[in-house]
């Protein structure tokens, strides 16, 4: 079964300080993996994605997220935050054995204290 | 990058009458569509997926009759709810993708906030 993990609901941190917004997966095969980012009442911005290649993945808005197989894990990261990073970050993952379908995690809520 | 817009942005109806939902790929050609519910702080629930040209393939527990979906062309499909009920009042998402490769990234639209009076 395919399935994503958030096991933070809410990560507070300080402007400036560096940021992480945890995830892990469980899929069949090899993963594709992407990270998204919701405003409120908004669809959701495509931020990055791991298909292969480079453990270590650069994305929009000055984030990264290192895909850990061992770990199987997808971290996203970003080494200073902002305040205008605050919104609701969802991990996905799609299994190469499967149809087209996403699996979303539960959403993380980031707020990012001046 | 891809764009995906949605229109209505946001929609208030009575109960009973129905809503079309459309969502358009601006600059690229959607192979894939979806179609995603949104409780309030609550992740995505896919509802239904839809390739150009054939019938939509719904989640469990998402009634077809209900929840149409139409993807005519390989820029736009709709979701129509029928006989709306105050219970289908939620945020409705749709995502396109394109022509088989190697990315399988979903693009999104801006969303639908639906009102069922």
């Amino acid at each position: 079964a395919q399935s994503v993990a958030q096991p933070e609901d809410q990560v507070n941190v300080a402007e400036g300080n560096p940021l992480t917004v945890k995830c892990t997966y469980s899929v069949s095969g090899n993963p594709y993996l992407f990270w998204y980012v919701q405003y409120p009442n908004r669809g959701l911005q495509f931020l990055l994605k791991y298909i292969t290649g480079d453990n270590l993945v650069k994305g929009s808005y000055g984030f990264e997220a290192e895909f850990n197989k061992s770990q199987t894990s997808f971290h996203l990261k970003k080494p200073s935050a902002l305040v205008s990073d605050s919104a609701l970050y969802f991990c996905a993952v799609r299994g190469t054995t499967t149809g087209n379908q996403f699996y979303f995690g539960t959403g993380t809520s980031l707020t990012v204290i001046p | 990058g891809a764009v995906v817009s949605q229109h209505p942005s946001r929609v208030i109806c009575k109960s009973g009458t129905s809503v079309k939902i459309e969502c358009r790929s601006l600059d690229f050609q959607a192979t894939t569509m979806f179609w995603y519910r949104q409780f309030p702080k609550q992740s995505l629930m896919l509802m239904a997926t839809s390739n150009e040209g054939s019938k939509a393939t719904y989640e469990q527990g998402v009634e077809k009759d209900k929840f149409l979906i139409n993807h005519a062309s390989l820029t736009l499909s709709t979701l129509t709810v029928t006989s709306a009920h105050p219970e289908d009042s939620s945020f409705y998402i749709c995502s396109a993708r394109g022509a088989s490769g190697s990315d399988r990234t979903q693009y999104f639209g801006p969303g639908t906030r639906l009102l069922v009076l």
